[in-house]
């Protein structure tokens, strides 16, 4: 499974589009990127999955580069409620055995 | 539809009772999923189960902890002699098939432990 890494924290103002970069070097070629959400005692929530170029849906934007080695899940116009923490997975076809690393804890100001 | 149940939402136990963490899977999900987290981190594997069957259980501790998913009734993860180092956050999550390219899984709420 492809180990991955993105940054701990970031801190961003209401209204601002929100750029969380996840490295995954080691990506096989049939592995899917994955980005969860989860907000404070609930549990993950899936927000978006891609394999290459771009994906959008209503809630976020993911973008991964011809190399696939390193995917960025964008947020446009992110309010108060957009603070949590955001997950980004690696895996194939039948990958039960989700790998969180510690995320990145997103917190939005007013 | 309803989403991933889960019971109680809050346990409290004492060290050496035993924890009994109950999920009920979406509807018409047959694939259980339990992971495990720990404050400041990020969720762990431990369990997963279909109905009647345990395929995958290597995250879990070899001893005080078992799960279960009976043909009928919610799936169980129970921990006997429980200890102060249990004291987590314990999440279910289902799927209507294996989990993986299309097929995410669906997280319940959690179970929050705390042992005395």
């Amino acid at each position: 499974l492809a180990k991955t890494t993105q940054p701990i924290s970031m801190d961003s103002y209401e209204g601002q589009e929100v750029n969380i970069t996840c490295s995954h070097n080691n990506i096989a070629t049939n592995d899917y990127i994955t980005w969860y959400q989860q907000f404070p005692s609930q549990g993950p929530r899936f927000i978006i999955q891609g394999y290459k170029t771009k994906v959008t849906n209503e809630v976020a934007s993911l973008f991964i580069p011809a190399d696939r080695k390193s995917s960025t899940l964008s947020l446009p116009r992110v309010s108060l409620s957009d603070t949590a923490v955001y997950y980004c997975l690696v895996g194939g076809s039948g990958t039960y055995k989700y790998i969180f690393g510690t995320g990145t804890r997103l917190k939005v100001l007013a | 539809n309803a989403g991933v149940m889960q019971n109680p939402r809050h346990l409290v136990r004492r060290r050496g009772q035993e924890a009994r963490l109950r999920c009920s899977p979406m509807k018409g999900h047959s694939h259980v999923y339990w992971y495990r987290q720990l404050p400041e981190e990020g969720l762990k594997f431990m369990v997963y189960l279909q109905k009647e069957n345990i395929i995958d259980e290597s995250g879990m501790p070899k001893e005080r902890f078992s799960a279960e998913f009976p043909k009928e009734g919610p799936s169980i993860l129970r921990i006997q002699q429980v200890v102060r180092g249990d004291s987590a956050a314990y999440f279910c999550a289902s799927s209507p098939d294996i989990a993986g390219l299309y097929n995410e899984q669906f997280f319940g709420p959690g179970t929050r432990l705390t042992v005395l």
